[in-house]
């Protein structure tokens, strides 16, 4: 059973476009985030979402908009995507102050 | 806000020799320091933490300690293994802040282990 899924895996679209990305959990948490990762693998935290409501957003161009529809769901959604937006976005889930469980990603390319 | 360096950007070593990965910190206020292991292709796997109540942790080959005076925390792999070999990166927070989650992550190790 994946604790953390996402959704899609791999996506490859032009600039301009609006896409999502799902992701559900399993297990049981409260608290769900969406981070990124860039080329450099460097990886940094956009937002988290706590029984449904926003914690933390962090700066982040207003193109990105999280939504959660209940505890076990956090799907990101980008408008007008550009080039620079290409990365990999992991979704992860914790209770708080507990282990923060990541997700196998989903690795976005905007052509 | 917090600053996470970690070092050495890659390191590596041969099967059966220890491996040393070192970060250190900026904010006093943070009080917990997971480790994570990404292989290729897959999501950040927590592998060991600690908590700032414990200056050492250790689960069979691997061991994490943290220097609270010094802001600085390390990870140490023991008889290292072919399979070992990832990125590791090492990430500091405030477990208790309202910015809980937030995990500042250092810039990642590649951890090469040659047969």
């Amino acid at each position: 059973d994946t604790a953390v899924s996402q959704t899609p895996k791999y996506l490859v679209t032009q600039m301009g476009n609006d896409k999502s990305i799902k992701c559900e959990q399993n297990l049981g948490h409260d608290t769900m985030y969406w981070y990124k990762q860039d080329s450099k693998k460097f990886l940094k935290i956009m937002f988290s979402y706590n029984n449904k409501e926003l914690i933390i957003n962090e700066t982040v161009p207003n193109r990105f908009s999280p939504k959660s529809p209940d505890k076990a769901h956090l799907n990101l959604h980008i408008n007008s995507l550009e080039l620079g937006d290409s990365a990999v976005y992991f979704c992860a889930s914790s209770q708080v102050g507990d282990t923060i469980y990541f997700g196998e990603g989903s690795w976005l390319t905007v052509v | 806000g917090e600053n996470v360096e970690q070092h050495p950007s890659t390191l590596s070593v041969q099967e059966g020799d220890s491996a040393v990965i070192k970060c250190t910190y900026s904010d006093s206020a943070s009080n917990y320091f997971p480790w994570y292991k990404q292989e290729l292709g897959k999501g950040p796997q927590l592998i060991i933490d600690i908590r700032s109540n414990v200056g050492e942790k250790k689960d069979q080959r691997i061991a994490v300690t943290l220097n609270k005076t010094a802001k600085h925390f390390s990870l140490h792999i023991t008889e290292t293994q072919p399979e070992d070999s990832a990125v590791y990166f090492c990430a500091a927070n405030n477990a208790g802040g309202t910015s809980y989650g937030k995990l500042t992550f250092g810039q990642g190790t590649i951890l090469t282990v040659h047969p």
